[in-house]
């Protein structure tokens, strides 16, 4: 079956260490997400990319970087890990060009940075 | 002012009861709403979609959308204990940022 897998599920860093999180989907999916959640701010978008090549800002980008090399993959970097970041991530990706609310989420990446 | 807002409960309803979660948006130009249910622990996952003012209805779920009032509403008819879980509207603009901007979620608590 087709699915979106994140790694690592959890992981613990130090501050100003980089860390990358994994996505990658197997739906060919052209349109990826990354989203946090914290308690009391729901999901919030951090970067999310329309096809290969594509990258683009969400509300909260500052500190993460996307590239997106191919179309089963979107990884997350946070450049220099801090406090503030800790956090669940979720990727998500979407099949439909125009409308992009039907989302499939993976399972999350749970942060500590300590 | 959130883009999105919900109320975050708990809200706690009685097995059998309807419950009746509610979500207001400001962007006028937001044009798809979505409805995702989140247990604890786990990641959303999408249970309705609503585009046109009115009423939508699958199962025990049904819609509500104003786009007057700017408001978006999900009743769950019926409520189990299996309802249990937090529900989190989106809105999508479907121009220029296309991708959905959530609120934080209203905690739902069916009580057997």
């Amino acid at each position: 079956d087709a699915e979106i897998t994140q790694s690592p599920r959890h992981k613990i860093t130090e501050t100003g260490r980089q860390v990358t999180l994994a996505c990658h989907q197997t739906w060919n999916h052209n349109n990826m997400f990354w989203y946090r959640q914290d308690l009391g701010h729901g999901l919030r978008l951090i970067h999310y990319s329309y096809g290969v090549q594509d990258t683009n800002k969400g509300e909260v980008s500052d500190g993460y970087s996307v590239s997106r090399s191919n179309t089963e993959d979107l990884p997350l970097t946070l450049e220099s890990a801090a406090s503030s970041q800790t956090s669940v991530y979720f990727c998500a990706s979407s099949p439909r060009q125009g409308d992009t609310g039907e989302l499939f989420f993976g399972e999350g990446s749970r942060l500590t940075v300590l | 002012q959130k883009e999105v807002e919900q109320n975050s409960g708990p809200l706690s309803v009685p097995e059998g009861a309807i419950a009746s979660l509610n979500c207001t948006y400001s962007d006028r130009v937001s044009q798809s709403f979505f409805w995702y249910r989140q247990y604890s622990g786990k990641s959303p996952e999408l249970i309705m979609s609503i585009y046109s003012n009115g009423d939508k209805e699958d199962g025990r779920f049904t819609a509500q959308l104003n786009k007057a009032s700017q408001y978006v509403s999900l009743l769950i008819r019926d409520s189990q204990p299996s309802d249990s879980a937090t529900y989190l509207c989106a809105v999508n603009r479907n121009t220029g940022r296309r991708a959905l901007t959530f609120g934080s979620g209203t905690r739902l608590q069916v009580q057997p």
